[in-house]
């Protein structure tokens, strides 16, 4: 069935860098883009961004353009979003999801990865 | 940016009762407008595509309408597990954005 896979939790210092992983599985991985979403504790969904697989081409908020990376590895179907200079407002739990291509609808969810930022 | 405001913010209901929550977007965004549920502690679930498709697997107390810039997703007959925050998204313009959120809670 389809599924994207995360990784686990993890914990940094203000100022540190943090790497989330996304694997897909049952499906063409180029043929669907990913998209990246966070949710700090007790709040709303915030878009981070996405990443067209079968080229690599990605888009995101202008509020993160200088922070986040976003790339993929089509051998292993694994995505990936990274997170530069950490501040503790970062904490929270981070999401990638499927992008149906026509029509942006994010239709297969990952579990969640909860990063902690603190000193 | 295209703003989505959704109304109300919480709604304490009784089981049975019809539920609807709209979602005003702040320009003309078509049909590009999807619904998600998110339990407490799961991850978000799609649950109505391009204002009004439903989802395979989704239950059909669950439906939505409208187009241009106001929505609607409405729960036929509310049941307890639907206790849940619902959220709006555009995937009209970059870049992407959601729904403040409105949160379900039975009584």
């Amino acid at each position: 069935q389809v599924q994207v896979v995360q990784s686990g939790a993890e914990v940094r210092k203000p100022g540190a860098s943090v790497k989330v992983s996304c694997k897909a599985s049952g499906y063409i991985f180029t043929s669907h883009g990913i998209t990246w979403v966070r949710q700090a504790p007790g709040q709303g969904l915030e878009w981070m961004g996405w990443i067209t697989t079968y080229n690599g081409n990605t888009n995101c908020p202008q509020k993160f353009q200088d922070r986040v990376i976003m790339t993929r590895d089509t051998s292993t179907n694994t995505a990936y979003l990274e997170l530069r200079s950490l501040r503790s407002d970062d904490t929270a739990v981070y999401y990638c999801a499927r992008v149906d291509h026509g029509i942006h609808a994010f239709d297969t969810w990952g579990q969640g990865t909860m990063v902690t930022v603190s000193s | 940016e295209i703003v989505l405001t959704q109304s109300p913010d919480f709604l304490s209901v009784t089981p049975k009762e019809k539920v609807t929550i709209t979602c005003r977007a702040s320009q003309n965004i078509g049909s590009s407008l999807h619904w998600y549920q998110q339990k407490p502690d799961q991850s978000p679930k799609l649950l109505i595509k391009f204002a009004s498709q439903s989802i395979s697997g989704v239950p059909s107390r669950f439906s939505g309408g409208g187009s241009g810039t106001d929505f609607t997703l409405t729960i036929d007959s509310l049941e307890a597990e639907d206790a849940a925050a619902y959220y709006c998204h555009q995937g009209s313009a970059l870049p992407w954005t959601f729904g403040q959120g409105t949160k379900v809670e039975i009584k």
